[in-house]
């Protein structure tokens, strides 16, 4: 079974433009999370899409957005870009029925200059 | 606020000694936790989760302790091995919040041959 991807895997953008990156869950999974992850702050909950549907979201700006499609594939945007936006930005993906064990991708590395 | 915390940054064990990694959380609405494996340049990779039913699981030479009162986990590796060297991420759900998880810091291991 094909694990989580995520695509772009490195990205450099500059302050002020607007970043979308994708993820595709592994099959049969509903529920996809984005996370950031920024030295010493660990991992930090962006949202949680289950069935096209923005189930949870954590702390962060309305420049964060998300979708999820049909098939599960989860997009996230980033607008206005900051520099702290700087990030390695994963996604992870479950059955969502439940709480249930996450399976994480190699996520993308974002850097804003 | 950091609802998870692992308070060791790092952590050198012998190899085939026990690795013994901790985390404590403040919500008592968390019921559900995790721990993950992080390799460099890669995404977090589930190793075992326990629920708040039962206070120890096992998976080969994986243990999770859980102390309800104390609001404690700890993650037990025996026999530690080189190949555990990794940065361990411990995380915790409130089942009704569906997959809105919270990490703590992470805690890097190293085993020494």
């Amino acid at each position: 079974k094909a694990g989580v991807t995520q695509t772009p895997r490195y990205l450099i953008k500059t302050r002020g433009q607007q970043v979308t990156l994708s993820c595709s869950p592994i099959s049969g999974h509903r529920s996809v999370s984005w996370y950031q992850q920024t030295p010493g702050q660990g991992l930090q909950f962006l949202f949680e899409y289950f069935s096209e549907t923005q189930r949870n979201k954590g702390n962060f700006p309305g420049r964060f957005s998300g979708r999820q499609f049909s098939n599960s594939r989860s997009e996230m945007n980033v607008s206005t870009l900051e520099l702290g936006d700087s990030a390695l930005y994963l996604c992870a993906s479950s059955r969502g029925d439940r709480v249930d064990e996450q399976y994480f991708g190699p996520g993308t590395r974002l850097t804003v200059t | 606020d950091q609802q998870v915390k692992q308070n060791s940054p790092s952590l050198s064990v012998q190899e085939g000694r026990i690795s013994i990694l901790n985390c404590d959380y403040t919500n008592s609405m968390f019921d559900y936790f995790l721990w993950y494996k992080k390799y460099p340049a890669e995404g977090p990779t589930f190793l075992i989760s326990i629920s708040s039913i039962k206070d120890k699981n096992e998976d080969g030479r994986f243990t999770v302790f859980l102390n309800k009162s104390a609001k404690h986990l700890s993650l037990h590796i025996v026999p530690s091995q080189p190949g555990d060297s990794a940065v361990y991420f411990c995380a915790a759900s409130a089942r009704n919040t569906g997959n809105q998880f919270y990490f703590g810091t992470g805690t890097s291991l190293t085993v020494i041959p």
